[in-house]
């Protein structure tokens, strides 16, 4: 099931970046670190995922530890739209589950 | 176009009812799934279908049965509706079976209710 281990919950002021940690300290090295988000009332929307590499795309960045134990996820600057759950997922490439668990609740304050 | 589309969003129904809720997605997927997420928030993978075919079933009651006329579709019946059956259905889709760039794709979800 889940291999991370995220904080129940964090608060972000607009405009500013949201930091968001995730610990997979047994992940393997076949596996990749995703990350989806959960707005009220909707179904999960993938942001983004990486191997060993930074990544960056138009919604976040993904900072990987050079010992891919943990994560970070940043929001470079939250807006009251990003109010979600966000979730961090480590899955095997070849693998077809996506195991999700309790996430951060993150809350951007006006 | 709505990508991955599920019908209906709410379901109010009776204990003992059996019912059905369906799945369609229009992005040319090969591979399907359905979560069940419980009132704790706690999203978890039901069942899996590549190309109509089952792949995984994460020990789900046999009240549940999905049914994937093609692979554009996967629909879901439940049997012989319990209260514990309440929660949202979510129907997710994604474009490789395995691949480091596999991505799920959401609907919108199915409130159901069992009073």
């Amino acid at each position: 099931d889940a291999k991370t281990t995220q904080p129940p919950s964090m608060d972000c002021a607009e405009g500013r970046a949201a930091n968001l940690p995730c610990n997979h300290s047994t992940i393997s090295g076949n596996e990749y670190v995703y990350w989806y988000r959960q707005i009220h009332s909707q179904g999960p929307q993938y942001i983004i995922h990486g191997l060993k590499n930074n990544e960056t795309n138009e919604m976040a960045s993904l900072i990987i530890t050079e010992d891919r134990k943990s994560s970070t996820l940043i929001l470079p600057h939250a807006t009251l739209r990003d109010t979600a759950v966000y979730y961090c997922i480590v899955r095997e490439h070849t693998g077809n589950q996506f195991y999700f668990g309790t996430g951060t609740s993150l809350t951007v304050i006006p | 176009d709505t990508a991955v589309s599920q019908t209906p969003k709410y379901l109010v129904t009776q204990m003992g009812n059996d019912k059905s809720i369906k799945c369609e997605q229009n992005l040319g997927h090969d591979t399907m799934y359905w979560y069940k997420q419980d009132s704790k928030k706690f999203l978890k993978i039901m069942f899996s279908y590549n190309n109509k075919e089952l792949i995984i079933n994460e020990t789900v009651p046999n009240r549940f049965s999905p049914k994937s006329p093609d692979k554009a579709h996967l629909n879901l019946h439940i049997n012989s509706l319990e209260l514990g059956d309440s929660a949202v259905y979510f129907c997710a889709s994604s474009p490789f079976r395995t691949g480091a760039n596999e991505k799920l794709f959401f609907g919108s979800g199915t409130q159901l209710s069992v009073l």
